[in-house]
Protein backbone atom coordinates (compact mmCIF):
# COMPACT_ATOMS: atom_id res chain seq x y z
CA UNK A 1 0.00 0.00 0.00
CA UNK A 2 1.29 3.30 -0.73
CA UNK A 3 1.72 6.16 1.99
CA UNK A 4 3.43 9.53 2.25
CA UNK A 5 4.72 10.80 5.25
CA UNK A 6 5.38 14.52 5.76
CA UNK A 7 8.04 15.24 8.74
CA UNK A 8 7.54 18.20 10.38
CA UNK A 9 3.85 19.42 10.70
CA UNK A 10 5.01 22.90 11.69
CA UNK A 11 8.07 24.79 9.90
CA UNK A 12 9.01 27.89 10.46
CA UNK A 13 11.64 30.33 8.55
CA UNK A 14 12.71 34.01 8.31
CA UNK A 15 12.12 35.95 5.08
CA UNK A 16 14.56 35.19 2.65
CA UNK A 17 15.77 31.89 4.43
CA UNK A 18 15.85 28.99 2.67
CA UNK A 19 12.34 26.79 2.74
CA UNK A 20 12.70 22.69 3.18
CA UNK A 21 9.95 20.50 3.45
CA UNK A 22 10.33 16.69 4.15
CA UNK A 23 8.21 14.49 2.36
CA UNK A 24 9.11 9.92 1.89
CA UNK A 25 6.84 7.86 0.45
CA UNK A 26 6.21 4.24 0.12
CA UNK A 27 4.75 2.51 -3.17
CA UNK A 28 5.54 -0.62 -4.52
CA UNK A 29 5.22 0.49 -7.82
CA UNK A 30 6.85 3.33 -9.45
CA UNK A 31 4.91 6.60 -7.84
CA UNK A 32 3.69 9.71 -9.04
CA UNK A 33 4.46 12.56 -6.76
CA UNK A 34 2.97 15.80 -5.91
CA UNK A 35 3.22 18.94 -3.88
CA UNK A 36 0.07 20.66 -3.48
CA UNK A 37 -0.21 24.49 -2.01
CA UNK A 38 -3.14 25.22 0.15
CA UNK A 39 -3.70 28.94 1.36
CA UNK A 40 -6.17 29.76 4.24
CA UNK A 41 -9.45 28.98 3.16
CA UNK A 42 -8.46 28.05 0.04
CA UNK A 43 -8.19 24.49 -2.33
CA UNK A 44 -5.50 23.22 -3.04
CA UNK A 45 -2.95 24.26 -5.74
CA UNK A 46 -0.56 22.23 -7.86
CA UNK A 47 2.84 23.45 -6.94
CA UNK A 48 4.59 21.05 -9.21
CA UNK A 49 4.60 17.03 -9.79
CA UNK A 50 6.93 13.79 -10.85
CA UNK A 51 5.97 11.48 -13.30
CA UNK A 52 9.18 9.89 -15.32
CA UNK A 53 12.08 11.73 -16.46
CA UNK A 54 14.73 14.49 -14.59
CA UNK A 55 14.16 13.73 -11.01
CA UNK A 56 14.33 17.63 -10.34
CA UNK A 57 11.37 19.09 -11.04
CA UNK A 58 11.02 22.61 -11.29
CA UNK A 59 7.30 24.15 -10.01
CA UNK A 60 5.20 27.61 -9.91
CA UNK A 61 6.79 30.61 -7.57
CA UNK A 62 10.37 29.11 -7.36
CA UNK A 63 9.95 25.56 -5.93
CA UNK A 64 11.84 22.70 -6.78
CA UNK A 65 11.74 19.10 -5.47
CA UNK A 66 13.94 16.04 -5.85
CA UNK A 67 13.07 12.63 -6.44
CA UNK A 68 15.53 10.28 -5.15
CA UNK A 69 14.22 6.37 -5.03
CA UNK A 70 17.46 5.50 -3.21
CA UNK A 71 16.30 7.60 -0.15
CA UNK A 72 12.07 7.06 -1.16
CA UNK A 73 11.83 10.99 -1.05
CA UNK A 74 10.67 14.01 -2.64
CA UNK A 75 11.53 16.91 -0.47
CA UNK A 76 10.31 20.17 -1.24
CA UNK A 77 12.09 23.46 -1.67
CA UNK A 78 12.47 26.99 -2.38
CA UNK A 79 16.20 28.49 -1.83
CA UNK A 80 14.50 32.19 -0.15
CA UNK A 81 11.24 32.27 1.36
CA UNK A 82 8.96 35.21 1.06
CA UNK A 83 5.94 36.30 3.20
CA UNK A 84 3.75 35.05 0.86
CA UNK A 85 4.95 31.28 0.69
CA UNK A 86 2.86 31.21 4.11
CA UNK A 87 0.58 28.46 3.72
CA UNK A 88 -0.38 24.49 4.14
CA UNK A 89 2.25 21.96 2.15
CA UNK A 90 0.97 18.23 0.96
CA UNK A 91 2.82 15.86 -0.43
CA UNK A 92 1.02 12.89 -2.32
CA UNK A 93 1.46 10.02 -3.83
CA UNK A 94 -0.22 8.27 -6.84
CA UNK A 95 1.09 4.65 -8.95
CA UNK A 96 1.80 5.11 -12.16
CA UNK A 97 -0.79 4.60 -14.52
CA UNK A 98 -3.71 4.20 -12.45
CA UNK A 99 -6.63 6.43 -12.44
CA UNK A 100 -6.56 5.67 -8.73
CA UNK A 101 -6.39 7.90 -5.70
CA UNK A 102 -3.95 10.92 -4.49
CA UNK A 103 -2.54 9.51 -1.06
CA UNK A 104 -1.62 12.39 0.91
CA UNK A 105 0.47 13.47 3.83
CA UNK A 106 -0.68 15.04 6.95
CA UNK A 107 0.63 18.37 6.25
CA UNK A 108 3.17 20.98 6.82
CA UNK A 109 2.38 24.69 8.06
CA UNK A 110 5.26 26.94 6.62
CA UNK A 111 5.78 30.51 8.76
CA UNK A 112 7.60 32.80 7.74
CA UNK A 113 8.56 36.06 9.89
CA UNK A 114 9.49 39.08 8.91
CA UNK B 1 -14.37 30.64 -15.43
CA UNK B 2 -13.58 28.28 -12.34
CA UNK B 3 -12.82 25.23 -13.70
CA UNK B 4 -13.57 22.80 -10.68
CA UNK B 5 -16.96 25.10 -8.61
CA UNK B 6 -18.35 23.63 -5.60
CA UNK B 7 -21.66 24.98 -3.95
CA UNK B 8 -22.25 26.11 -1.08
CA UNK B 9 -18.75 27.08 0.07
CA UNK B 10 -20.46 27.49 3.73
CA UNK B 11 -23.23 25.27 5.16
CA UNK B 12 -23.97 24.93 8.64
CA UNK B 13 -26.87 22.37 9.54
CA UNK B 14 -28.08 20.59 12.45
CA UNK B 15 -27.50 17.00 13.65
CA UNK B 16 -29.85 14.72 11.45
CA UNK B 17 -30.47 16.81 8.40
CA UNK B 18 -29.90 16.24 4.91
CA UNK B 19 -27.79 17.96 2.91
CA UNK B 20 -26.24 18.21 -0.44
CA UNK B 21 -22.91 19.60 -2.06
CA UNK B 22 -23.22 20.02 -5.97
CA UNK B 23 -19.64 20.06 -7.84
CA UNK B 24 -18.67 20.58 -11.44
CA UNK B 25 -16.17 20.95 -13.80
CA UNK B 26 -15.41 22.58 -16.83
CA UNK B 27 -11.95 21.08 -17.68
CA UNK B 28 -13.78 17.76 -19.54
CA UNK B 29 -12.14 15.00 -17.39
CA UNK B 30 -13.45 11.57 -16.98
CA UNK B 31 -12.83 11.47 -13.47
CA UNK B 32 -13.88 13.19 -10.32
CA UNK B 33 -13.70 12.85 -6.45
CA UNK B 34 -14.37 14.04 -3.20
CA UNK B 35 -12.02 14.05 -0.80
CA UNK B 36 -12.75 15.15 3.23
CA UNK B 37 -10.14 17.18 5.49
CA UNK B 38 -10.78 16.81 8.96
CA UNK B 39 -10.19 19.48 11.31
CA UNK B 40 -6.14 18.00 11.00
CA UNK B 41 -5.73 18.96 7.88
CA UNK B 42 -5.85 15.56 6.83
CA UNK B 43 -7.00 14.70 3.07
CA UNK B 44 -8.73 11.14 2.31
CA UNK B 45 -10.33 10.12 -0.55
CA UNK B 46 -13.89 9.32 -0.09
CA UNK B 47 -15.01 8.62 -3.94
CA UNK B 48 -14.02 8.36 -7.60
CA UNK B 49 -16.40 8.39 -10.29
CA UNK B 50 -14.92 7.57 -13.72
CA UNK B 51 -17.71 8.68 -16.69
CA UNK B 52 -20.44 8.35 -14.66
CA UNK B 53 -19.46 5.17 -12.67
CA UNK B 54 -18.14 4.95 -9.07
CA UNK B 55 -14.57 3.58 -8.99
CA UNK B 56 -13.60 3.71 -5.28
CA UNK B 57 -15.65 4.11 -2.23
CA UNK B 58 -13.50 4.04 0.91
CA UNK B 59 -14.71 2.42 3.09
CA UNK B 60 -17.47 5.81 3.06
CA UNK B 61 -20.83 5.38 6.00
CA UNK B 62 -23.84 4.79 3.54
CA UNK B 63 -25.03 8.05 4.80
CA UNK B 64 -22.88 9.56 1.92
CA UNK B 65 -24.14 8.91 -1.31
CA UNK B 66 -22.31 10.35 -4.64
CA UNK B 67 -24.45 11.02 -7.99
CA UNK B 68 -23.23 11.57 -11.09
CA UNK B 69 -25.61 12.76 -13.46
CA UNK B 70 -22.93 13.55 -16.12
CA UNK B 71 -19.21 13.29 -16.30
CA UNK B 72 -19.06 16.96 -15.47
CA UNK B 73 -20.87 16.63 -12.24
CA UNK B 74 -20.09 14.96 -9.07
CA UNK B 75 -22.87 15.65 -6.60
CA UNK B 76 -22.87 14.40 -3.00
CA UNK B 77 -25.40 13.93 -0.43
CA UNK B 78 -25.42 13.45 3.11
CA UNK B 79 -28.38 11.92 5.11
CA UNK B 80 -28.75 12.26 9.01
CA UNK B 81 -25.68 14.18 9.65
CA UNK B 82 -23.67 13.88 12.45
CA UNK B 83 -21.51 16.24 14.24
CA UNK B 84 -18.53 14.28 13.18
CA UNK B 85 -19.43 15.03 9.24
CA UNK B 86 -18.13 18.18 10.50
CA UNK B 87 -15.19 19.00 7.85
CA UNK B 88 -14.22 20.57 4.80
CA UNK B 89 -15.29 18.42 1.68
CA UNK B 90 -13.45 18.93 -1.29
CA UNK B 91 -14.36 17.89 -5.01
CA UNK B 92 -11.39 17.08 -7.79
CA UNK B 93 -11.40 16.12 -11.02
CA UNK B 94 -8.58 15.04 -13.84
CA UNK B 95 -7.11 11.81 -14.96
CA UNK B 96 -4.20 11.09 -13.55
CA UNK B 97 -2.90 8.49 -15.82
CA UNK B 98 -2.85 11.02 -18.27
CA UNK B 99 -3.23 14.34 -16.83
CA UNK B 100 -1.28 13.41 -13.78
CA UNK B 101 -2.75 15.97 -11.95
CA UNK B 102 -6.04 16.63 -9.96
CA UNK B 103 -7.41 20.02 -10.14
CA UNK B 104 -9.43 20.86 -6.67
CA UNK B 105 -12.47 23.23 -6.05
CA UNK B 106 -12.37 25.40 -3.30
CA UNK B 107 -13.91 23.32 -0.91
CA UNK B 108 -17.10 23.30 1.59
CA UNK B 109 -16.54 23.88 4.65
CA UNK B 110 -19.99 21.58 6.70
CA UNK B 111 -20.14 22.47 10.03
CA UNK B 112 -22.54 20.46 12.25
CA UNK B 113 -24.31 21.67 15.22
Amino acid sequence: AQSVTQLGSHVSVSEGALVLLRCNYSSSVPPYLFWYVQYPNQGLQLLLKYTTGATLVKGINGFEAEFKKSETSFHLTKPSAHMSDAAEYFCAVSEMGNTDKLIFGTGTRLQVFP
Amino acid sequence: DTAVSQTPKYLVTQMGNDKSIKCEQNLGHDTMYWYKQDSKKFLKIMFSYNNKELIINETVPNRFSPKSPDKAHLNLHINSLELGDSAVYFCASGRLDRDTEAFFGQGTRLTVV
